[in-house]
């Protein structure tokens, strides 16, 4: 299957910093989720960007399909954006399959 | 959106038992749920895709003895843990294709003892 890998793994900041997540993936994708799960364990659908730029507050992404990446922007951080951020491509068929992962810890 | 009911949330059990745990759609009918696995300090691990009215299809490496899955309307897919083990705990996850995107449940947090 496709192999999706995330930098970094683990990620500290302090509140009110910027930062930005990477995802690459080893084949062509037919779409793209970033997911936010938090501390319960709950997952938070972020995104769904197959290409181009969203945004959403203070959170946008960004994906470049052709060069297998995607990018999620995170300005000005807060403590309730801490957690393990996802992203997660669908190679063939309408599954998908999760990316290793960041963990973010925002610091007051 | 659409929202996604999973139960239990947690569920502590023995080992050798059978515990299920179901994932409901509320609002959405769905052809398809996904079924994930989650240990500790990992990423979500697809186990097996569930389909309305015909059996799942499990990744390679998921027994379909073990995990038994059952997607009998449109509403409701259930998994089956038969026989857990201690190694069988983890965090289970439900997910619905909305076909604009994906929502999940809100897991299952299984401890076997």
């Amino acid at each position: 299957g496709i192999q999706v890998e995330q930098s970094p793994p683990d990620l500290i900041l302090q509140e009110g910093a910027n930062s930005t997540l990477r995802c690459n993936f080893s084949d062509s994708v037919n779409n793209l989720q970033w997911f936010h799960q938090n501390p319960w364990g709950q997952l938070i659908n972020l995104f769904y960007i197959p290409s181009g730029t969203k945004q959403n507050g203070r959170l946008s992404a960004t994906t470049v399909a052709t060069e297998r990446y995607s990018l999620l922007y995170i300005s000005s951080s807060q403590t309730t954006d801490s957690g393990v951020y996802f992203c997660a491509p669908i190679h063939t068929g309408n599954q998908f399959y999760f990316g290793t992962g960041t963990s973010l810890t925002v610091i007051p | 959106g659409a929202v996604v009911s999973q139960h239990p949330s947690w569920v502590i059990c023995k080992s050798g038992t059978s515990v299920k745990i179901e994932c409901r759609s509320l609002d959405f009918q769905a052809t398809t749920m996904f079924w994930y696995r989650q240990f500790p300090k990992q990423s979500l691990m697809l186990m097996a895709t569930s389909n309305e009215g015909s059996k799942a299809t499990y990744e390679q490496g998921v027994e379909k003895d073990k995990f038994l899955i059952n997607h009998a309307s449109l509403t409701l897919s259930t998994l089956t843990v038969t026989s857990a083990h201690p190694e069988d705990s983890s965090f289970y996850i439900c997910s619905l294709d909305l076909n604009y995107g994906y929502t999940f449940g809100s897991g299952t947090r299984l401890t076997v003892v």
